[in-house]
């Protein structure tokens, strides 16, 4: 199957700082790409869809401003979380799916576990 | 709306049993896909099975199975001979064609296999 990689896994950071999570696909184009956050023992939330060029959607209640997310390549996208803060730590996912028509299976990275101290 | 219910949040089975994990969901739409995605410990999401709304006959993969009541709006996962590395959080989920691919969630079933 298609193999999608995040980067960094795991990261700790202090409050007030930004931090960027990569997510690649390494041996496809991912027309689209997907954030997701989970909390510990919970199910996971999507945040935002980005297609490569274009802005990213985002799901209602979550800031764009404070969740920025760039899909400037086919095998690309980064979230930014500015100014984060304790309560944005949690575990982010991201996804990525292939092809512009009917329906396109998505692969999961890996995951990013995100602290802020 | 487009929502995934899961009613059991935690289950346990002696390695080799059968087990079945519920799913019920409520869409208005007739053209989606219903899956069933296994974390394990890692944190890592994977796809165990998927089925097509349109199709009537029940998707396998293997040991795992599903009973697919489209009237009903039930999607139940079935392993048999279940194994110690099944013990995973299990997500049944749903996405409707033309609604940009989102993936809704359901809150997900711990399941334990026991030694």
């Amino acid at each position: 199957g298609a193999v999608v990689s995040q980067h960094p896994s795991r990261v700790i950071c202090k409050s007030g700082t930004s931090v960027k999570i990569e997510c690649r696909s390494l041996d496809f184009q991912a027309t689209t790409m997907f954030w997701y956050r989970q909390f510990p023992k919970q199910s996971l939330m999507l945040m935002a869809t980005s297609n490569e060029g274009s802005k990213a959607t985002y799901e209602q209640g979550v800031e764009k401003d404070k969740f920025l997310i760039n899909h400037a390549s086919l095998t690309l996208s980064t979230l930014t979380v500015t100014s984060a803060h304790p309560e944005d730590s949690s575990f982010y996912i991201c996804s990525a799916s292939i092809g512009a028509s009917g329906y396109n299976e998505q692969f999961f990275g890996p995951g990013t576990r995100l602290t802020v101290l | 709306a487009q929502t995934v219910t899961q009613s059991q949040p935690e289950m346990s089975v002696q390695e080799a049993e059968t087990v079945t994990l519920s799913c019920t969901y409520d869409t208005s739409e007739n053209n989606y896909y219903l899956f069933w995605y296994k974390q394990p410990p890692s944190r890592q999401m994977i796809l165990v099975i998927r089925q097509e709304a349109y199709k009537q006959q029940n998707a396998t993969e293997n040991r795992f199975s599903v009973n697919f009541q489209k009237a009903a709006k039930s999607f139940s996962l079935k392993i048999s001979d279940s194994q110690l590395g099944d013990t995973a959080m299990y997500f049944c989920a749903s996405l409707i064609m033309n609604r940009d691919d989102k993936i809704i969630f359901g809150k997900g079933t711990r399941l334990h296999i026991l030694p």
